[in-house]
């Protein structure tokens, strides 16, 4: 398995602002994912982050409004720029290992 | 599409007895995955099943594959209390990514 941790667990922001959610993992890993999990909805992948290359962002999703960093193998962040209520989502980072997929704790986001 | 479908949506039962969710999907697949995801909490993953297995097994859960039906069960048995969450299927399409796609998940309550 993999250790992941999140931080923050959860925040509540105000409209326009931005909030970075970082990812830690306990050992390296070549493919870091996030994604979105909004109310009551299933989870959607936003990008894929690979150390030393720019993400790959899934269709609806764009750089300017969540650039993603993957310093090194075992660290992401995921900045939510310019949020509106619609962000208010739970943000979620996961890595794969050996074809399974392990995901981290989760960052509650709240926009007023 | 390429989500998984799951079914019921919502499943509704008495400690003891046994649950069963299904998940059905149009294309070839390389692995599905099972998770659970308590309320507020981030997600536990269960059972990885390969596309050339049948069955797997892992204390109280089953999951099966019937890859010419493109589907796959879940099966929690002698459920208790705490089996109460959401269960998502995950579909690997296998290839570069890596990504999963999720369904929409099976609210499961278990009453005591």
């Amino acid at each position: 398995s993999a250790v992941i941790s999140q931080k923050p667990s959860r925040d509540i922001c105000q409209r326009g602002t931005s909030l970075t959610i970082q990812c830690q993992v306990d050992s390296q890993v070549t493919m870091m994912f996030w994604y979105r999990q909004q109310p009551g909805q299933s989870l959607t992948l936003i990008a894929t982050a690979n150390q030393g290359s720019e993400a790959t962002y899934e269709s609806g999703f764009v750089i300017d409004k969540f650039p993603i960093s993957r310093p090194n193998l075992t660290f992401s962040t995921l900045t939510v720029s310019n949020m509106s209520p619609e962000d208010s989502s739970i943000y979620l980072c996961s890595v794969e290992r050996l074809d399974e997929q392990f995901f981290g704790p989760g960052t509650r986001l709240t926009v007023l | 599409s390429q989500q998984g479908e799951e079914d019921p949506q919502a499943l509704s039962i008495q400690e003891g007895e046994n649950a069963t969710m299904n998940c059905s999907y149009k294309t070839s697949i390389n692995n599905l995955q099972w998770y659970r995801q308590n309320s507020g909490r981030g997600l536990v993953h269960l059972i990885l099943i390969r596309s050339n297995e049948r069955e797997k097994h892992s204390g109280r859960l089953r999951v099966t594959l019937d890859t010419s039906k493109k589907s796959s069960s879940l099966l929690i048995t002698a459920s208790r209390a705490a089996d109460t969450a959401s269960y998502f299927c995950a579909l690997d399409y296998g290839g570069s990514q890596g990504n999963l796609i999720f369904g929409k998940g099976t609210k499961l309550s278990v009453k005591p």
